[in-house]
């Protein structure tokens, strides 16, 4: 039962344009929502989160849209640089416990 | 550094041998968790503390797997009679209360 879904398993922008990376989740529950960043041999690194009261959160040349209705959100980078290339994971929890990861998008940024 | 750090990095062991990873938290940190990734996937919740009390653990995990964090410091996860399915990475990571995770790099896990 896989609650946290990217269904792009990868996704490639030249350097300078928008990313923009997606999750769905069927969780109503769900309450938080995290955005990780995993470069390879490294564990995942936190990048971004939203509480399900708002529906952006901005910081820097990142932002999380969250669309409670669809049970979207959505991950912007921009401009894209090639030090964001790596595997992006979703993540959600309910009620301040565990988080429940998607299976990733790998982000590769074209010079 | 005062980030989440684990031991061994990488565990070669043959099947059926015993495993013990440990994973030292950052230390303010009352709260830590295992998780599991295999290729291709992101990881898996294995289980989580808080302090020293085992608040949840998968229903997933096998019998086989033990976790412990005696006084709320450092934590092991230990699996007995390894599978070659239990190869993967464990991923230990640890936070203040419910704010967001922090992981540590991570014990890769190879299972002959």
């Amino acid at each position: 039962d896989q609650q946290v879904k990217q269904n792009s398993p990868s996704l490639s922008v030249q350097e300078g344009r928008i990313s923009i990376l997606n999750c769905d989740y069927t969780n109503s529950m769900f309450d938080y929502f995290l955005w990780y960043k995993k470069y390879p041999a490294e564990g995942p690194t936190f990048l971004i989160s939203i509480s399900s009261i708002k529906d952006k959160n901005e910081d820097g040349r990142f932002t999380v849209f969250l669309n409670k209705s669809a049970k979207h959100l959505s991950l912007h980078i921009v401009p894209s640089q090639p030090g964001d290339s790596a595997v992006y994971f979703c993540a959600a929890s309910a009620n301040g416990g565990k988080l429940t990861f998607g299976t990733g998008t790998r982000l590769t940024i074209i010079p | 550094d005062t980030g989440v750090s684990q031991d061994p990095r990488h565990k070669i062991t043959k099947r059926g041998q015993n495993v013990t990873f440990r994973c030292d938290p950052i230390s303010e940190h009352n709260r830590l968790y295992w998780y599991r990734q295999t290729l291709g996937q992101g990881p898996e919740f294995l289980t989580y503390f808080q302090n020293e009390a085992q608040l949840e653990k998968s229903r997933l995990l096998s019998d086989r797997f033990s976790a412990e964090r005696p006084k709320g410091s450092f934590s092991t996860l230990e699996i007995q009679r390894t599978e070659q399915g239990d190869s993967a990475m464990y991923l230990c990571a640890s936070s203040y209360n419910t704010g967001e995770l922090f992981f540590g790099e991570g014990s890769r896990l190879t299972v002959l």
